[in-house]
Parts: structure tokens; C-alpha cells; sequence
């Protein structure tokens, strides 16, 4: 089955370390994105890649870094200089064209201990 | 200014009523719009696309006013099951497919 797979689901990480959370789609999308979404709020974009080797900041980039080395694969780094990373981070690929539409992953929930 | 700003809610409302959801947005070459579905603790998913003319599925109806730069929900017949955040996503016409998401409106409909 095509889609999009985040994992982990769930992960507990220590003040000042570095997590790289991981997206991978098999339905053949140029378009990727990694939104961040705080209890009760919406989402706010942090990274979107439209094409391979490619990337823009989104309106919330600092403390975040990506890549996106394979059209599959768009993993977000969460780095120490995120001061308040805990949250519940969404990975979403876009099918552009006739019927455009955007597929999203479970979601990670990241906790910081 | 926002790019895409909605009411947050939270509309409380009993079954089988009718609600409306508005959202606005700024960029006025804005090209696609839909509406998504969040419920609690997941990942948002489609409820429909929202075309120039208007378009309805159901008990959902999904408008489009270019003049005035906002897109409506209507639900009609409220199920208990409706409960759950709604999403208001613009794409603008700028070349990137910056999908941009409003913050959401929750509903909550009651028995």
C-alpha cells in the first residue's frame, strides 16, 4: 500500500541533544513537508521540499534542519538550538496536478526529559 | 496578517444542526483550497477540495468567494461523530507548493 510512514511514534529526548525524526513515501511525490503542531494549535510549517535536493524554511526553520538526498525520504533534524521542541511533528507529501491533495504520516510525538 | 486565519472555536452545537465554518486568506493568487479533518491526536486527513463553483458531498457544502478571499464549511444535519478540528489549507500560486494551513476550528457537537 502507498503512504507515507513517520517514525518513532513516540520519542523522549534529553536537553541538549540532537533527534532526527524520519519520513519516508512510497506514493512518488516531488512535494514534502514537516509541520509542527503544539496542543490545541494548528500547524506551522518548518521545512517543505519541492524537489529533490532541494529545501525552503518554512515560517518556523531556527533550532531545525533537513534533507532531502532521495525523492522517498525527507527525515527533520531537531537540534539542541530548539529551545522548545516537545510537540507533535506531522511529515506531509503533496500529489500536485488534477486532483492536488496532501497526505500526511501519524505523526511523531516528541517529548523533551 | 495571518495567510490563512480561521475562528478557533470551539462551536458547541446539538445534533442535527446546521454550523459554518469560515476562513479567510490573504495571498490573492492563492490556487488551491480544501478543507481537512484532524481528530484528536491524529494526523489531518482530506475532507474535500473546495472548487471555484462550489461543491458538495453529503451532508458537507464547500464555497469559494475569490472577491472577498475566503472559503466556508456548512455542515448540515450535525452528527456526533463530525466532532473533531477542522482545517482550512491554501495552496498559493507562487510556484512552491507552500501548503499553508489555517489553525484550525473545533467543533464539538453534543447529543
Amino acid at each position: 500500500d502507498g503512504g507515507i510512514t513517520q517514525s518513532p511514534k513516540y520519542l523522549f529526548r534529553k536537553e541538549g541533544q540532537n533527534v532526527t525524526l524520519s519520513c519516508e513515501q512510497n506514493l512518488n511525490h516531488d512535494a514534502m513537508y514537516w509541520y509542527r503542531q503544539d496542543p490545541g494549535q494548528g500547524l506551522r510549517l518548518i521545512y517543505y521540499s519541492q524537489i529533490v535536493n532541494d529545501f525552503q524554511k518554512g515560517d518556523i526553520a531556527e533550532g531545525y534542519s533537513v534533507s532531502r538526498e532521495k525523492k522517498e525520504s525527507f527525515p527533520l533534524t531537531v537540534t539542541s538550538a530548539q529551545k522548545n521542541p516537545t510537540a507533535f511533528y506531522l511529515c506531509a507529501s503533496l500529489r500536485q496536478g488534477r486532483n492536488t491533495e496532501a497526505f500526511f504520516g501519524q505523526g511523531t510525538r516528541l517529548t523533551v526529559v | 496578517r495571518k495567510e490563512v486565519e480561521q475562528d478557533p472555536g470551539p462551536f458547541n452545537v446539538p445534533e442535527g444542526a446546521t454550523v459554518a465554518f469560515n476562513c479567510t486568506y490573504s495571498n490573492s493568487a492563492s490556487q488551491s483550497f480544501f478543507w481537512y479533518r484532524q481528530d484528536c491526536r491524529k494526523e489531518p486527513k482530506l475532507l474535500m477540495s473546495v472548487y471555484s463553483s462550489g461543491n458538495e458531498d453529503g451532508r458537507f457544502t464547500a464555497q469559494l468567494n475569490r472577491a472577498s478571499q475566503y472559503i466556508s464549511l456548512l455542515i448540515r444535519d450535525s452528527k456526533l461523530s463530525d466532532s473533531a478540528t477542522y482545517l482550512c489549507v491554501v495552496i498559493p500560486n507562487t510556484g512552491g507548493f507552500k501548503t499553508i494551513f489555517g489553525a484550525g476550528t473545533r467543533l464539538f457537537v453534543k447529543a
